[in-house]
Parts: structure tokens; sequence; C-alpha cells
């Protein structure tokens, strides 16, 4: 059965704080994995990766990929309130007729002032 | 504008009474699915489509149908709901599979919160 597990569940921090955050896998066919952020509605996508080792930066944002250990990190330097979100790590398995999308329970930041 | 449409935002209804809820995309996206969130499970699949009368289970199927006749369209009907199908639930497209080697970041719609009581 395909697996993904992050962590912290829940991490609460102070602006300007860089936080990490843990992702690890267990899916047949690996292909990417997928970070999303989720505010107060729907889940926004931040990053694809595929390779390992190849470091994905958006802002104060940037994740890596690690193939080998199954894992991935998700990094936020000088955290803003506006980072308080739940992020999402997800893969997809492929089946026959597509591909299903596994995603993981979420760690909830929050950020204070 | 590019966006993912679900309907009703908001439903409360009783143990065994039909529904459905309905999700239309206007990007000509490929791949849909459906989603249901709940505390302390995270996302979990219930159900997704390559294409039109291509769909297939996701994890959590049971108590749920979904048709696509057409592209832009992927309803979910729960035929007899029960209470432990409460959830807040989360419709998305992209325009390819989620296996793709592209990017094909997920759009999703903003949410029904079923009740059922």
């Amino acid at each position: 059965e395909d697996k993904v597990v992050q962590s912290p569940l829940s991490l609460v921090v102070h602006e300007g704080d860089t936080v990490t955050l843990n992702c690890s896998y267990e899916v047949t066919n690996f292909r990417s994995l997928l970070w999303y952020k989720q505010e107060k509605k729907a889940p926004t996508f931040l990053f694809m990766l595929t390779s390992s080792g190849i470091e994905k930066k958006s802002g104060r944002l940037s994740s890596i990929l690690d193939k080998k250990e199954l894992f991935s990190i998700l990094n936020i330097t000088a955290t803003q309130t506006g980072d308080s979100a739940i992020y999402l790590c997800a893969v997809p398995a492929m089946e026959t007729s597509g591909s299903r999308l596994t995603f993981g329970e979420g760690t909830q930041l929050t950020v204070n002032p | 504008e590019a966006q993912v449409t679900q309907n009703p935002r908001y439903l409360i209804t009783v143990t065994g009474k039909k529904l459905t809820v309905t999700c239309s995309q206007n990007m000509n996206h490929e791949y849909m699915s459906w989603y249901r969130q709940d505390p302390g499970l995270g996302l979990r699949q219930i159900y997704y489509s390559m294409n039109v009368e291509v769909t297939d289970k996701g994890d959590v199927p049971e108590g749920y149908k979904v048709s696509r006749k057409e592209k832009r369209n992927f309803p979910l009907i729960l035929e007899s709901p029960s209470p432990n199908q409460t959830s807040l639930y989360f419709c998305a497209s992209s325009l390819w599979g989620q296996g793709s080697p592209y990017n094909s970041p997920l759009h999703f719609g903003n949410g029904t919160r079923l009740t059922v009581t």
C-alpha cells in the first residue's frame, strides 16, 4: 500500500524563523513528489520534484528530493504570518488507467508575529 | 478565468437521501479527481478520471459513484449517504494525469462541506 508520512504534524514558530518540513514516502512506480499549500480554502501548488538533489526554489521556499532515502524536505526561510497554512506532500502512483495520488496528513504551520 | 467550480459549497442532508455534488472545469483538462479531507487523515482520493468515460477508484471509493460523460464535468454521487461521509470534499483537475513526467499541478475547487445527519 502506498504511504506518505509528513512530520511534524504541527509546528508553531515566530516570524523570521526558518522551518523545515519533512515528507517520507513508500510508493510503487515513483514518478514525482508534489508540495501544496492549503490556507483557508483549496490547496495550491508549490513544487513538483522528480530528480534527487536538485533544489526547487520559489522566493523564501525551497524543496529537495532524496530518492535513495525516499524523502523530501520543504524549507521556508524568514517566515511570515502569511506562511501560516497546512503544507501537503503528495506522491502519484501509476496504475493501468491513470494515476492515483496519495497525500500525506499535512503539516499545520503557525507563524506568530 | 480558469477555475474548478464545485456546487454546492455547503450541504446538510439526512441519511439515505441521494445527493450529487457537481464539479466543472473550464481549462480543457484531461484529469479530474475527487478527494475528501478529514481531521487527522488528510486528503484522501475517492475517484479519478483520466478522460471521458475513463474512471478509476482511489483510496476510499466505497459509498461513492462518479461519471465522466463530458470532459469538463465530473459529478460525485452519494446514492445513500451515511454520517461517516460527513467531510470536506474537493474536486480537482489537471492537464495530464498525476503520474505524468510533465509538471501538471492540480487545480482545486473551493470545496463542499457535507454534513450527513
